[in-house]
C-alpha cells in the first residue's frame, strides 16, 4: 500500500509568485484535502476535493485554488504569494466512505521572501 | 474563535508513566474525533478515533475517552516510551449529513516529551 506522497519538500517563493504543490493520494482514497499549517498552530482546512471538484472550503480567498486529476492525485494553486502564505502545506487522502480518518503527506514547506 | 482547544502546550512524562493529553471542543455539531501524532518533518500520523456515539475507544497502548457534556477528550498513553515524543493534536468533524464532514478542525498541539 503507497502512502500519501507530496512534492516538493521544500519550496522558496518571492512574493507576488505563483507556486503549485502536488500530492498523490494513497491508494485505494479518492478524497483529498488540503491543509496549511503555521508554525506553532495545528493545520487549518483549505479545501477538499473529491470526484474532481471542490467540495468544501475553508477561510481562504480565491487565490488558493485546486485541483484534483482521474487518478484522484491534486494540485494546490496558490497565486499572488503573501509573506504570510509561509507555512508548511499538508495533503491528506480518505475515501469518500471514511472522510473523517485522513491519512497526510510529509508536506510541503514554502517560505515566501 | 478557537473550536478546538488544546490548553497545554507541552507535557512531560517518565517513561513507563501514563502520558494524558487533553483537549476541549465548544461545537456541538463535531461527531467524530481523531488524534494525530507528528514528528518534525514529517505529515501528522493517524493514532486513533472515535464516534460521539461511544465514549472509549481502545488500541493498544492508545486510549480515547469522550465526555460530550463537557465537551472534552482526552488521550492516554500507557505505558509512555521514549518513542511517544512528538506534538499531538485533536481534530474533530462535523457528523454525516453536514456539508463539513471530513472538513477537519485541529487543535494547536500539545507536544510530548518522554524521559528515559
Amino acid at each position: 500500500e503507497t502512502g500519501v506522497t507530496q512534492s516538493p519538500t521544500h519550496l522558496i517563493k518571492t512574493r507576488g509568485q505563483q507556486v503549485t504543490l502536488r500530492c498523490s493520494s494513497q491508494s485505494g482514497h479518492n478524497t483529498v484535502s488540503w491543509y496549511q499549517q503555521a508554525l506553532g498552530q495545528g493545520p487549518q482546512f483549505i479545501f477538499q476535493y473529491y470526484r474532481e471538484e471542490e467540495n468544501g472550503r475553508g477561510n481562504f480567498p480565491p487565490r488558493f485554488s485546486g485541483l484534483q486529476f482521474p487518478n484522484y492525485s491534486s494540485e494546490l494553486n496558490v497565486n499572488a504569494l503573501e509573506l504570510d502564505d509561509s507555512a508548511l502545506y499538508l495533503c491528506a487522502s480518505s475515501s469518500w466512505d471514511l472522510q473523517e480518518t485522513q491519512y497526510f503527506g510529509p508536506g510541503t514547506r514554502l517560505l515566501v521572501l | 474563535d478557537q473550536q478546538v482547544k488544546q490548553n497545554s502546550p507541552s507535557l512531560s512524562v517518565q517513561e513507563g508513566r501514563i502520558s494524558i493529553l487533553n483537549c476541549d471542543y465548544t461545537n456541538s455539531m463535531f461527531d467524530y474525533f481523531l488524534w494525530y501524532k507528528k514528528y518534525p518533518a514529517e505529515g501528522p500520523t493517524f493514532l486513533i478515533s472515535i464516534s460521539s456515539i461511544k465514549d472509549k475507544n481502545e488500541d493498544g497502548r492508545f486510549t480515547v475517552f469522550l465526555n460530550k457534556s463537557a465537551k472534552h477528550l482526552s488521550l492516554h498513553i500507557v505505558p509512555s516510551q521514549p518513542g511517544d515524543s512528538a506534538v499531538y493534536f485533536c481534530a474533530a468533524s462535523p457528523g454525516r449529513g453536514s456539508s463539513n464532514t471530513g472538513k477537519l478542525i485541529f487543535g494547536q498541539g500539545t507536544t510530548l516529551q518522554v524521559k528515559p
